[in-house]
């Protein structure tokens, strides 16, 4: 069965790094592209961007620019966020999802807790 | 690009049949049929229940339709149930290799 899964929670210091994976099975990894969605505390889902898994290239929102970067391993069906400089405001939980030709996603991670604050 | 605009909120009782609505513009929802609807219960996963506008995915109650006319899209549930709270997307594809989702709409079920 399809299934995404993500890193662990995680709590760091303003400034510092994260990266969170979301490793893929059930499918072959490089026939869907996976998104990246942000969900701030008390607000709303916010597509951060996508990135191709058949290439690697990678496309960031507005406002998604600079400190976000979009990786994969294909070779352990992994894709990953990496957040640097993080600020107070980037306290949210993110999510990974496949990515159909038309633009859907029918599989999602089960989400990624981060936590900002000294 | 603005968010695409969902109300806020809606309610209904049980049985009866509500409308959420998605606004874009003549370039993101008029100029594709490529709007997701999505229930999302807070800390979980999102949901998708409708896809390219009209399709359901298999597993999906057929209660939840939707549909698209110029610029708008609109999720209709029918015979609500206490277990349709939750909070509803849209989604629509806006050109450019890019997507956009609505503001969320939060489903009361009185």
């Amino acid at each position: 069965q399809v299934q995404l899964v993500q890193s662990g929670s995680e709590l760091k210091n303003p400034g510092a790094s994260v990266k969170i994976s979301c490793k893929a099975s059930g499918y072959t990894f490089n026939t869907y592209g996976v998104i990246w969605v942000r969900q701030a505390p008390g607000q709303g889902l916010e597509w951060m961007g996508w990135i191709k898994t058949n290439s690697g290239n990678p496309t960031y929102a507005q406002g998604f620019t600079g400190r976000f970067v979009f990786s994969l391993d294909t070779s352990v069906s992994t894709a990953y966020l990496q957040i640097s400089s993080l600020k107070a405001e980037d306290t949210a939980i993110y999510y990974c999802a496949r990515r159909s030709s038309t633009w859907y996603s029918d599989y999602w991670g089960q989400g990624t807790l981060v936590t900002v604050s000294s | 690009q603005s968010a695409l605009t969902q109300p806020a909120s809606v309610s209904g009782s049980p049985g009866q049949s509500i409308t959420i609505s998605c606004t874009g513009t003549n370039s993101d929802v008029g100029s594709y049929n490529l709007v997701s609807w999505y229930q999302h219960h807070p800390g979980k996963a999102p949901k998708l229940i409708i896809y390219e506008a009209i399709k359901r995915p298999s597993g999906v109650s057929n209660r939840f339709s939707g549909s698209k006319s110029g610029n708008t899209a609109s999720l209709t549930i029918s015979g609500l149930q206490t277990e349709d709270e939750s909070d509803y997307y849209c989604s629509s594809y806006v050109g450019g290799s890019t997507l956009m989702f609505g503001g969320g709409t939060k489903l009361t079920v009185l």
